[in-house]
């Protein structure tokens, strides 16, 4: 079955701007899969910040943005926040959506 | 506002079957999308489990095809999984959720624990 690859750690500076990236292992990343970008903090549930490559819902920041770049999707943090220090993780559908896989996540650290 | 909740036992017995329930309220889940369970070992990352879609098809994560099953009460608005012959490996927390587009709403999350 299908591998998601993101980026194990990333580090941002406050009011840095960082891009995650989400790749599968059967080749590029298109907006057929779907990518879903989702939050996590510590103890807490994961929340979708990007659904469908780069939309957004209501309550995520403007400063988050999704896109396809090189083959990949990716998340754009622009303006880094202390709150933004958390795990993120990729969501690709596959045939259909018979098949979703999550990547292994991103532990984002605003430093 | 829609609102997903997990329930079901804490604690489970290696070998034994894993039942939990989600309690959907605020949409009917006959009304449309899907419905899915996601699982996070402890410190680990997110693994999806399964979906099931309002037409009552289902859909598996390969590695777990064989000791999973899910259905749906559309009685009580609620959908459940079972998952058979657990090991340690299984325990997680265990959440309930449906993600389609801009409809995405999560549950908590309940916590399972495989031990004797």
């Amino acid at each position: 079955q299908a591998v998601v690859t993101q980026e194990p750690s990333l580090t941002v500076s406050p009011g840095g701007t960082v891009t995650l990236t989400c790749g599968s292992s059967t080749g590029g990343v298109t907006s057929g899969h779907h990518p879903y970008w989702i939050q996590q903090k510590p103890g807490q549930a994961p929340r979708t910040l990007i659904y469908e490559t780069s939309n957004k819902h209501s309550w995520t920041p403007a400063r988050f943005s999704g896109s396809l770049l090189g083959g990949k999707a990716a998340l754009t943090l622009s303006g880094a926040q202390p709150e933004d220090e958390a795990e993120y993780y990729c969501l690709l559908s596959y045939s259909d959506a018979s098949y979703v896989a999550f990547g292994g996540g991103t532990k984002l650290t605003v430093l | 506002q829609v609102q997903l909740q997990e329930s079901g036992p804490g604690l489970v017995k290696p070998s034994a079957t894993l039942s939990l329930t989600c309690t959907v309220s605020g949409y009917s889940i006959s009304s449309g999308y899907s419905w899915g369970w996601i699982r996070q070992p402890p410190g680990k990352g997110l693994e999806w489990i399964g979906s099931i879609w309002h037409s009552g098809s289902t859909y598996y994560n390969p590695s777990l095809r064989r000791r999973v099953s899910i259905s749906v009460d559309r009685s009580k608005n609620q959908f459940s999984l079972r998952m058979s012959s657990v090991t340690a490996a299984d325990t997680s927390v265990y959440y309930c959720a449906t993600i389609n587009g801009p409809f995405d709403y999560w549950g908590q999350g309940t916590l399972v624990t495989v031990s004797s």
